[in-house]
């Protein structure tokens, strides 16, 4: 299946500080990503969907001024994590959707596991 | 909105036993559904999906089967095995849009050698 790399896999940091955390298509182009959180033994929790050249959509409840999302590229779409405290420690996740030869699937990035100190 | 409700949230299965986890969906405009398996602290990976104009698909050990009536869908594991020990997650949306997908709450299978 399609190929989606999320960079980096764990990251801690102090409290206060921004985390940049990446997403990118490797075979396909993705003009629609998705950014997803998860608690321990609990299931993915949409952030926001993030749409090449335009802004993001964010879900109810989810920051914007917090969770910074850009999605400049086909195949690149970033998510800031700003001033991160305790509370955001989380496991991280981005998917695309691979929508080449008209085919629907989602495929996943590797994760990024962010502790906020 | 599309709401996916999975059950059940843990599953206990000796070896070579089968395993059914279902789900339902609410919106009928729904016509793909995907499974997927994540294993801990891992990315979940596609098992197998199925369209809405499709009964049921068999992949090996693995099948799923929908009811687009009464809008739900099943997925069958059979002659289960230690590594199918995982998270599986069950999933609903409409491709025609693009929209996003809806995840159900997921379902700890452990299967005990």
């Amino acid at each position: 299946g399609a190929v989606v790399s999320q960079h980096p896999s764990r990251v801690i940091c102090k409290s206060g500080t921004s985390v940049k955390i990446e997403c990118r298509s490797l075979d396909f182009q993705a003009t629609t990503m998705f950014w997803y959180r998860q608690f321990p033994k609990q299931s993915l929790m949409l952030m926001a969907t993030s749409n090449e050249g335009s802004k993001a959509t964010y879900e109810q409840g989810v920051e914007k001024d917090k969770f910074l999302i850009n999605h400049a590229s086909l195949t690149l779409s970033t998510l800031t994590v700003t001033s991160a405290h305790p509370e955001d420690s989380s496991f991280y996740i981005c998917s695309a959707r691979d929508l080449t030869g008209g085919g629907e699937k989602l495929f996943f990035g590797s994760g990024t596991q962010l502790s906020v100190l | 909105g599309e709401n996916v409700e999975q059950h059940p949230s843990t599953l206990s299965v000796q070896e070579g036993d089968s395993a059914v986890i279902k789900c339902t969906y609410s919106d009928s405009a729904s016509n793909y559904f995907p499974w997927y398996k994540q294993e801990l602290g891992k990315r979940p990976q596609l098992i197998i999906d199925i369209r809405s104009n499709v009964g049921e698909k068999k992949d090996q050990r693995i099948a799923v089967t929908l009811n687009k009536t009464a809008k739900h869908f099943s997925l069958h594991i059979t002659e289960t095995q230690p590594e199918d020990s995982a998270v599986y997650f069950c999933a609903a949306t409409s491709s025609n849009t693009g929209n996003q997908f809806y995840f159900g709450t997921g379902t700890s299978l452990t299967v005990i050698p």
